[in-house]
């Protein structure tokens, strides 16, 4: 059992490049998330997904998309990168019982 | 008012001792609520649901005080390996159960 998977585990980026972060979850969890978590500020959601089909920005969307591809997965856009989204990413999903489990995050660095 | 507040710390203890952490909510409709334990550069981990009649696991216990809004986890006998950061989850109980993270609480346990 994976649990939430995320790829890729580091990645440095120049500004102005696009990229997308992978998440994807086999414990059939309808809700999902993607959070980014900066030194003093604690983990920010970005945007969630309640379930498959359905996606709705969170506390700080701008520069982000996502897209709910299927159940399972969840992935996070990077358009066009700028020096502010240098952070951790975590994906993570939602059990009703057992609340959040988060992937292994992305170290992501723009410059 | 921040929706969930902690102390940052770090609380220095040693080895033995026992140590108290509160954490905050300002939503009165909250119905959900856990401990997180992060290491450092790692993904946080669920450490424990917090119920309303209190509960324990080994050296752990959470208790919540819906009157006074706030959940508190205690450790005691703390070991060298209980040094991380303890977050605070606060989460509604049903639409997309978007949680809000306090910042978390840094403890360092010494020899």
């Amino acid at each position: 059992n994976a649990g939430v998977t995320q790829t890729p585990k580091f990645q440095v980026l120049k500004t102005g490049q696009s990229m997308t972060l992978q998440c994807a979850q086999d414990m059939n969890h309808n809700s999902m998330y993607w959070y980014r978590q900066d030194p003093g500020m604690g983990l920010r959601l970005i945007y969630y997904s309640a379930s498959e089909g359905t996606t709705d920005k969170g506390e700080v969307p701008n520069g982000y998309n996502v897209s709910r591809l299927n159940k399972r997965e969840f992935s996070l856009r990077l358009e066009s990168a700028a020096p502010s989204q240098t952070s951790v990413y975590f994906c993570a999903s939602r059990d009703n019982k057992y609340g959040y489990t988060f992937g292994s995050g992305t170290r992501l660095t723009v410059v | 008012r921040k929706e969930v507040e902690q102390d940052p710390g770090p609380f220095n203890v040693p080895e033995g001792a026992t140590v108290a952490f509160n954490c905050t909510y300002s939503n009165s409709a909250s119905q959900s609520f856990f401990w997180y334990r992060q290491d450092c550069r790692k993904e946080p981990k669920l450490l424990m649901s917090v119920y309303s009649s209190g509960n324990e696991d080994g050296r752990f216990t959470a208790q919540l005080n819906r009157a006074s809004q706030y959940i508190s986890l205690l450790i005691r006998d703390s070991k060298l390996s209980d040094s991380a950061t303890y977050l605070c989850v606060v989460s509604p109980s049903g639409g997309s159960y978007i949680p809000t993270f306090g910042r978390g609480t840094s403890l360092i346990v010494h020899p």
